[in-house]
């Protein structure tokens, strides 16, 4: 049963401390991206991968880290830069510019 | 990347009746994908369509591409109560870029 599987479903995060979000697909994709939604906006990029062992910034990068050790795996973290991080999270993988595959995504609040 | 800007933002419609909402653009296209997301889930593909095609269907589903005016339209048909959701477009450029970049989307409400 392939897809991209997020988690947790929630998170709750105290103000200073970093938080990691899973993000893990077996669909045997090369390319992998994070993305952050605000309340009634669309989709911003934050970082993005497309090949293992590398990735590049998106549009809004500062104060979030990710990295590549495994094609299956993109986990970002939110660190204690990020002023502003609570938001909905997604994950999306992806073969080329086709169709990207989006998981169920990670709600952040920040107590 | 380049981001596709929806039209309307909002639109509410009985349950039977046509929703069409449009998408437009700023620069050559590879290709344009629609999305649907449902209030707090992940987003998901409905349709592709490349720079060369000017009209795609997939079910109640119906895709035009006019690349002259750079716009897209998404036409569900016989909408059902299910349909209520925000949809997205995603302009794909020219320049290998893969990256989506996203709009606010329009948000659907089909009234039973």
């Amino acid at each position: 049963d392939g897809g991209i599987t997020q988690s947790p479903k929630y998170l709750f995060r105290k103000e200073g401390q970093n938080v990691t979000l899973s993000c893990e697909q077996n669909l045997n994709h090369d390319a992998m991206y994070w993305y952050r939604q605000d309340p009634g906006q669309g989709l911003r990029l934050i970082y993005y991968s497309q090949i293992v062992n590398d990735f590049q910034k998106g549009d809004i990068a500062e104060g979030y880290s990710v990295s590549r050790e495994k094609k299956e795996s993109f986990p970002l973290t939110v660190t204690s830069a990020q002023k502003n991080p609570t938001a909905f999270y997604l994950c999306a993988s992806s073969i080329g510019a086709d169709e990207q595959f989006f998981g169920p995504g990670t709600r952040l609040t920040v107590l | 990347s380049q981001q596709g800007e929806e039209d309307p933002q909002a639109l509410s419609i009985q349950e039977g009746e046509n929703a069409t909402m449009n998408c437009s653009y700023k620069t050559s296209i590879n290709n344009l994908q629609w999305y649907r997301q449902n209030s707090g889930r992940g987003l998901v593909h409905l349709i592709l369509i490349r720079s060369n095609e000017r009209e795609k269907h997939s079910g109640r589903l119906r895709v035009t591409l006019d690349t002259s005016k750079k716009s897209s339209s998404l036409l569900i048909t016989a909408s059902r109560a299910a349909d209520t959701a925000s949809y997205f477009c995603a302009p794909i450029s020219n320049f290998g870029n893969e990256k989506l970049t996203f709009g606010t989307g329009t948000r659907l409400t089909i009234i039973p």
